[in-house]
C-alpha cells in the first residue's frame, strides 16, 4: 500500500539557518509528489510538486526538493530559514488510479527561533 | 482569480445532527476533492467529484456523503454526528480531474461536535 512517511514531528531552527525537512514515500511506479505549507487555523498551500522529469524543483518561498527514487525520498530544503516560516509542513504522494486521491505524511512542525 | 472558497468556516453541533458543508472551487476548476484533517489520523481522503460524480471514495463510513452541482460547486453532508467527527475539513480543487493534478485547497471548514 502506498504510503508517505515524515520522521520528524517537531524541528526547531535558528532564523537564518538552513533547513531539510525529510519525506519518504512508498509506491510501485514514479510517485506524483507534494510538498504543502499549513499556518495555524488555515488550509494547505502548495509550496512545489514533482511529476517528472528534473529530480531537483524549485517551489515558492525559496523552497526546493530532491526527488531520489533510490533513496524513496522527497526531501525538502531551504538554505536560510525565515521566521515566517513556522508552520507544519506536509508531504503528500498521488495514489495510483487514485482520481487525485492524496496521501499524506503525518506532517512536521517547524519552529524558528529568533 | 479567487481561490478555493468553503463555508461555513466554522460550526458547532451536537451529537447526532447532521452537517453540510459547501464548498466552491477555483473557476473553471470540474474536480473537487474533500479530506478530513484531525490531530489523531492527520490528514484523509473523504471522496473526490468530477462533472458531478463520485469516482473515489476514501474509508469512511456511509454517514458521510457528498455531491457536486453543475456548476462544479460541491456539499458534503455527514449525519449523526459523533464526537470524532470534530475536525477541520478541507476541500481542494483541481482543473480537469485527469488523472493526479496539482490540488489547490481551500481555507477549510472547522466542524466541532459537543
Amino acid at each position: 500500500a502506498q504510503s508517505v512517511t515524515q520522521p520528524d514531528i517537531h524541528i526547531t531552527v535558528s532564523e537564518g539557518a538552513s533547513l531539510e525537512l525529510r519525506c519518504n514515500y512508498s509506491y510501485g511506479a514514479t510517485p506524483y509528489l507534494f510538498w504543502y505549507v499549513q499556518s495555524p487555523g488555515q488550509g494547505l498551500q502548495l509550496l512545489l510538486k514533482y511529476f517528472s522529469g528534473d529530480t531537483l524543483v524549485q517551489g515558492i518561498k525559496g523552497f526546493e526538493a530532491e526527488f531520489k527514487r533510490s533513496q524513496s525520498s522527497f526531501n525538502l530544503r531551504k538554505p536560510s530559514v525565515h521566521w515566517s516560516d513556522a508552520a507544519e509542513y506536509f508531504c503528500a504522494v498521488g495514489a495510483s488510479g487514485g482520481y487525485n486521491k492524496l496521501i499524506f505524511g503525518a506532517g512536521t512542525r517547524l519552529a524558528v527561533h529568533p | 482569480k479567487a481561490g478555493v472558497t468553503q463555508t461555513p468556516r466554522y460550526l458547532i453541533k451536537t451529537r447526532g445532527q447532521q452537517v453540510t458543508l459547501s464548498c466552491s472551487p477555483i473557476s473553471g476548476h470540474r474536480s473537487v476533492s474533500w479530506y478530513q484533517q484531525t490531530p489523531g489520523q492527520g490528514l484523509q481522503f473523504l471522496f473526490e467529484y468530477f462533472s458531478e460524480t463520485q469516482r473515489n471514495k476514501g474509508n469512511f463510513p456511509g454517514r458521510f456523503s457528498g455531491r457536486q452541482f453543475s456548476n462544479s460547486r460541491s456539499e458534503m453532508n455527514v449525519s449523526t454526528l459523533e464526537l470524532g467527527d470534530s475536525a477541520l475539513y478541507l476541500c481542494a480543487s483541481s482543473l480537469s480531474g485527469q488523472g493526479i493534478e496539482t490540488q489547490y485547497f481551500g481555507p477549510g471548514t472547522r466542524l466541532l461536535v459537543l
